[in-house]
């Protein structure tokens, strides 16, 4: 079982759909993270949660709508997105203490249509 | 603010070649530095971190790092290439962690191509 995991990998959705992407992690830590990452951009960090808490919002659109019900797990729901929303979301989570590291699931590529 | 450059978004080696890929960071405050490599379709996955500690940090697959305060540099190297090297390598800088998570800063990543 992998440390984080993230559902669906793929995903094609209209501009007027509903949908969520899903993050769990099962590796005990208390921070998870959204973010973006499009063809010949750094990776855009979209919102930091920590011990279920939003810490970070990154200027991202509303269409965006985080959500963190407990801390393993980790949801963006989507709604009204646009075609250039298209890109890889990934998710992290990492331990609050020193000498700790962001640990990545396999990311949701999405593609809006 | 912290910021990460990384030069050549695109490097080529051949089979058994040295790897060297260039980061340079930005900060305000001793910083923590990662490099991570991505597959094709996979997320991100840790190399190797300099926390402080020995300035020459070594990861898995055979890659290291050497911290250079004075440059600001934090460079990537593999002294023989494999083709299971090939992947997307990026660089990383982040703060301290504060109140229980850190704020990390990537770079626009390197490609790296082996050619047999």
């Amino acid at each position: 079982e992998t440390g984080v995991t993230q559902t669906p990998r793929h995903l094609v959705m209209g501009m007027t759909n509903k949908k969520s992407l899903k993050c769990e992690q099962h590796l005990g830590h208390n921070a998870m993270y959204w973010y973006k990452q499009s063809a010949k951009k750094p990776l855009e960090l979209m919102f930091v949660y920590n011990f279920k808490e939003q810490t970070e919002n990154n200027s991202v659109p509303s269409r965006f709508s985080p959500e963190c019900p407990n801390s393993s797990h980790l949801f963006l729901h989507l709604h009204t997105l646009q075609p250039e929303d298209s890109a890889l979301y990934l998710c992290a989570s990492s331990q609050g203490r020193q000498n700790t590291e962001a640990f990545f699931g396999q990311g949701t590529r999405l593609t809006v249509v | 603010a912290q910021s990460v450059t990384q030069l050549g978004s695109h490097v080529s080696v051949s089979e058994g070649a040295l790897v060297l890929l260039r980061c340079n960071y930005s900060s305000s405050v001793p910083p923590y530095l990662f490099w991570y490599v991505q597959y094709p379709n996979q997320g991100l996955q840790l190399l190797l971190k300099y926390t402080s500690a020995a300035t020459l940090v070594k990861g898995i697959n055979g890659f290291e790092a050497e911290f250079k305060k004075s440059e600001t540099s934090f460079h990537l190297t593999k002294p023989s290439a494999h083709m299971s090297d090939a992947a997307e390598y990026f660089c990383a800088v982040s703060d301290r962690p504060s109140g229980g998570y850190q704020k990390v800063t990537f770079g626009i990543g390197t490609k790296l191509q082996v050619i047999p």
